[in-house]
């Protein structure tokens, strides 16, 4: 596997249930990156993790709950979510946050559809 | 605030050039991004500009003008599979650097 992989490519989930979206960059990169892209929107920012740490928040509702343990791999944990959540969810990775090396390489998103 | 701001659709004929613009208001300013995005697919990187002028990469050409706060992607000869969201996205160093994205320009290119 090269790059940034994303699963599932597709969700189907109801409102009560728990899922959880994985990311996993192959490239030896220090920051990863969450965002959500609903159509007609731009690419929204949710989360910032550098160095497994969480640099950033962009006022995600707490139904969103991001986890990295490692500087691989990114989980993006899901409960309760409604309706308007449903999007497409890319993980991006740089390797580093800041600077001229901040080129984001992207995954190929999971489509994720609440019922 | 921060704004990007490109059209929402346009088509163009195969073989033909196509200039897809993009506008920003953004508090800092630290590069400017395209993006190219096949329908269910990643965005993958096309260019990047931090000066002023003109860069080429192959069909691909970005134009940078920091003090219009403008920038446009030129694509020359194109082929079918250049129908894609072209996404344009500014790198705000005042905001840990990170990318604003505009919503993305649909190009359909036609026979």
């Amino acid at each position: 596997e090269t790059g940034v992989t994303q699963t599932p490519r597709h969700l189907v989930m109801g409102m009560t249930n728990k899922k959880s979206l994985k990311c996993e960059q192959h490239l030896g990169h220090n920051a990863m990156y969450w965002y959500k892209q609903s159509a007609k929107k731009p690419l929204e920012l949710m989360f910032v993790y550098s160095l497994e740490e969480r640099v950033e928040n962009n006022s995600v509702p707490s139904r969103f709950s991001p986890e990295c343990p490692n500087s691989s791999h990114l989980f993006l944990h899901l409960h309760t979510l409604q309706p308007e959540d449903s999007a497409l969810y890319l993980c991006a990775s740089s390797q580093e946050m800041a600077g001229v090396d901040n080129e984001q390489f992207f995954g190929p998103g999971t489509r994720l559809t609440v019922l | 605030g921060q704004n990007i701001d490109q059209p929402t659709e346009m088509t163009a004929t195969e073989g033909a050039i196509v200039q897809i613009n993009c506008t920003y208001q953004t508090s800092g300013f630290n590069g400017l991004f395209w993006y190219q995005q096949h329908a269910g697919e990643a965005p993958t990187f096309l260019s990047y500009n931090v000066l002023d002028g003109l860069e080429e990469k192959g069909r691909f050409s970005s134009f940078l003008s920091r003090s219009k706060g403008y920038s446009y992607l030129l694509l020359k000869e194109l082929q079918m599979k250049d129908s894609a969201s072209y996404l344009c996205a500014v790198r705000d160093p005042g905001n840990t650097d990170k990318l604003i994205f505009g919503t993305g320009t649909r190009l359909q290119v036609f026979p």
